[in-house]
C-alpha cells in the first residue's frame, strides 16, 4: 500500500467535538493530499501539503484544517465536527504529476460518523 | 462546478465482453488524466493514465482513449471479468502544473457479470 497508513481506521464522534486523522507515510514523498468520498460527490479535494510547514486549499476546505510538521505526517483537524462531515477520508501521497507513474497512492480511508 | 464528470453511475457487462467507461473534462488545461479502481474497505489504486501528446494508452486488457476536442476520455476494458467489478474513478491535472493536485470524477460502478 505504498507505506502510507492512516489512523484510525475508524472513528464515531458526537457534532462540536474535535477529531484529528493522521497520514504517515514512509516513501519520503514531498507531496501529501487530504480528500473525502461521497456517494455521488467522488472524491473531492480537502487540503495538500507541497512540503513541511506548506499546505494549501482544495475544493472542499471550509471546516477543516491541516499541519504538517514533518515530511512523513500529515493531519487533518475538524475544529468541531458535523453530520455533513460524516465521510470516508483519503490520505494521498505522490511525487510531481506527470510521468508513466501513478503520481498518487491512496491509504485505505478512515470512515468517519459525526452523530 | 464539476470539471471532471463521469455521466454514468454503474454499469453492467457480462464477463468477456467489453468494458466501457467514460470520462468528461471541462478544464482545458488539464494535459495529464488517469483512472484509478476501488474496491470496498480499501483506497483507490491506479490503473492507467495518459499525457494530452498521445490519444491512446495500453497497458494489457486495459486501454485509455482521450480525445481532446472533445474533452473527453473513455476506459476500455477486454476482455472484462469479475474481478474488474469495482468503482472506476477517472481523475485529471496539469503535468508539472504548480498546484501538483489531481481532481476526480464522481465514479462509475462496474458490475462484471460470470
Amino acid at each position: 500500500d505504498a507505506g502510507i497508513t492512516q489512523s484510525p481506521r475508524h472513528k464515531v464522534t458526537e457534532t462540536g467535538t474535535p477529531v484529528t486523522l493522521r497520514c504517515h507515510q514512509t516513501e519520503n514523498h514531498r507531496y501529501m493530499y487530504w480528500y473525502r468520498q461521497d456517494p455521488g460527490h467522488g472524491l473531492r479535494l480537502i487540503h495538500y501539503s507541497y512540503g513541511v510547514k506548506d499546505t494549501d486549499k482544495g475544493e472542499v476546505s471550509d471546516g477543516y484544517s491541516v499541519s504538517r510538521s514533518k515530511t512523513e505526517d500529515f493531519l487533518l483537524t475538524l475544529e468541531s465536527a458535523t453530520s455533513s462531515q460524516t465521510s470516508v477520508y483519503f490520505c494521498a501521497i505522490g511525487p510531481r504529476v506527470g510521468g508513466n507513474n501513478s503520481p498518487l497512492h491512496f491509504g485505505n480511508g478512515t470512515r468517519l460518523t459525526v452523530t | 462546478d464539476q470539471q471532471v464528470k463521469q455521466n454514468s453511475p454503474s454499469l453492467s457487462v457480462q464477463e468477456g465482453r467489453i468494458s466501457i467507461l467514460n470520462c468528461d473534462y471541462t478544464n482545458s488545461m488539464f494535459d495529464y488524466f488517469l483512472w484509478y479502481k476501488k474496491y470496498p474497505a480499501e483506497g483507490p489504486t491506479f490503473l492507467i493514465s495518459i499525457s494530452s501528446i498521445k490519444d491512446k494508452n495500453e497497458d494489457g486488457r486495459f486501454t485509455v482513449f482521450l480525445n481532446k476536442s472533445a474533452k473527453h476520455l473513455s476506459l476500455h476494458i477486454v476482455p472484462s471479468q469479475p474481478g474488474d467489478s469495482a468503482v472506476y474513478f477517472c481523475a485529471a491535472g496539469t503535468y508539472g502544473g504548480a498546484t501538483n493536485k489531481l481532481i476526480f470524477g464522481t465514479g462509475t460502478l462496474l458490475a462484471v457479470q460470470p
